[in-house]
């Protein structure tokens, strides 16, 4: 079957401007979380969401990133007056649930989207 | 804050070779302990998933073990093949809070297997 989404796979765009980073997950993944991966890094935590709701949005680096997710399915990450450190790969996962052992809880990935801001 | 951290940072062996990673983390409350491969310009891909009572996970030439009290993790790769060569990351999820669904990533390892 399909696995999870994201487009577009690269996005180059000048500071200060505005972006939407686009992710869908496996059909039926109630569970979605987003990273971002600098070159040479582990994916860092950004957001998780648990069916419509952001569960935690702890690792949002401020508050000119946001992420939607509004029929529980697909998610938008958004990003406003992007900046040159803001340049990375943003990768988004779904997962069937979040308990009940491997099949349930394995995060599956997207192949990401290539951010760079100029 | 929970820190993961694997060694060695870059690993290249020839082929056939038995291989460990390593990976280990700071905070001993974790709910399960995951290996992923990525290969480059891809996304990751689960390999072994352990539970926290749990000590080791086997899935064909690879098996994994967990001793949580000390916060350690290896990876085993046994008769590596060129098709091995990835980078290898040990990421934890945290047992209860806020947390829930999150992992914490290691910066990985890469690993290069030659003919």
């Amino acid at each position: 079957g399909a696995g999870v989404s994201q487009t577009p796979s690269n996005k180059v765009t000048e500071k200060g401007k505005y972006v939407e980073l686009r992710c869908d997950p496996i059909s039926g993944h109630t569970a979605l979380y987003w990273y971002r991966q600098s070159l040479g890094q582990g994916p860092e935590f950004l957001i998780y969401f648990q069916g419509t709701g952001a569960a935690d949005d702890s690792g949002l680096p401020n508050d000119r990133f946001f992420a939607v997710r509004p029929e529980g399915s697909v998610s938008t990450l958004k990003i406003q007056r992007t900046e040159r450190g803001d340049s990375a790969v943003y990768l988004c996962a779904s997962s069937l649930t979040t308990s009940g052992g491997f099949r349930q809880e394995t995060q599956y990935f997207g192949p990401g989207t290539r951010l760079l801001v100029l | 804050k929970q820190e993961v951290t694997q060694i060695p940072a870059a690993l290249s062996v020839p082929e056939g070779e038995n291989l460990v990673l390593n990976c280990s983390f700071t905070d001993s409350a974790i709910y399960n302990l995951q290996w992923f491969r990525q290969d480059p310009g891809k996304g990751l891909t689960s390999l072994l998933l352990i539970q926290s009572s749990q000590r080791e996970q086997t899935s064909g030439r690879l098996n994994a073990s967990l001793d949580k009290s000390s916060g350690r993790s290896t990876l085993y790769i046994a008769a590596s093949q060129p098709g091995d060569s990835a980078t290898y990351l040990c990421a934890v999820r945290q047992a209860g809070g806020t947390s829930y669904g999150k992992l914490t990533f290691g910066q990985g390892t890469i690993l290069t297997v030659h003919p």
